[in-house]
């Protein structure tokens, strides 16, 4: 099946500085996922993006399709961005997600 | 906003008694999927559903588990005998189409066996 490496693994960051987590996937995909996991457990969409670029607020993503890469840059972290950030890329017949191995992340104030 | 939603939000059960989490996903949505996530670890696919069937599985959904849409709206996820290792936490989710991209989650069900 489709592999999906994120990197780094872990990432401590000063309150305010910039970010940048990178999605690496095995094989074509039709669709990719950005998810934000909070302290609680819950799974938040951030980004639904097949390819090209997409903004919200301090976030922005870009995936790279042909090149099996995608990119979530966080600008100006606070320290309410810590947690676990997946990516999930779809492939096959009934478009299974596969989940990435997770960058977890914690901003120190 | 249509969200998909889940039940119980935390079950703690003993080993070998039968857990059913409840679902209802979003209700043009035509694909459903479970999944599950042992803490600290990533999440992995369980199992997707479509037209009423089961349309793909992984190796972890062995004989123990099973899923149904029994009304038209829930959809569940049922663990006959409950080990210590499926102790987790279990998302739903759907999507609209197959090639319509995004997939909504639940908010999760965690499950604690003892």
């Amino acid at each position: 099946g489709i592999q999906v490496e994120q990197s780094p693994p872990d990432l401590i960051l000063q309150e305010g500085a910039n970010s940048t987590l990178r999605c690496n996937f095995s094989d074509s995909v039709n669709n990719l996922q950005w998810f934000h996991q909070n302290p609680w457990g819950q799974l938040i969409n951030l980004f639904y993006i097949p390819s090209g670029t997409k903004q919200n607020g301090r976030l922005s993503a870009t995936t790279v399709a042909t090149e099996r890469y995608s990119l979530l840059y966080i600008s100006s972290s606070q320290t309410t961005d810590s947690g676990v950030y997946f990516c999930a890329v779809a492939s096959g017949g009934y478009q299974k997600v596969t989940f990435g191995t997770g960058t977890k992340l914690q901003v120190i104030p | 906003e249509p969200e998909v939603t889940q039940t119980p939000s935390h079950q703690v059960t003993q080993m070998g008694q039968e857990v059913i989490l409840r679902c209802v996903p979003i209700s043009n949505h035509l694909y459903f999927y479970w999944y599950r996530q042992i803490l600290g670890q990533k999440v992995e696919f369980l199992v997707s559903f479509y037209n009423n069937e089961i349309s793909e599985k992984s190796e972890i959904f062995d004989d123990q588990f099973s899923v149904e849409r029994p009304d038209g709206s829930n959809f569940t996820l049922k663990i006959r005998s409950t080990k210590l290792e499926d102790s987790a936490m279990y998302f739903c989710a759907s999507r609209e189409g197959p090639n319509t991209g995004e997939l909504f989650f639940g908010e999760g069900s965690r499950l604690t066996v003892l």
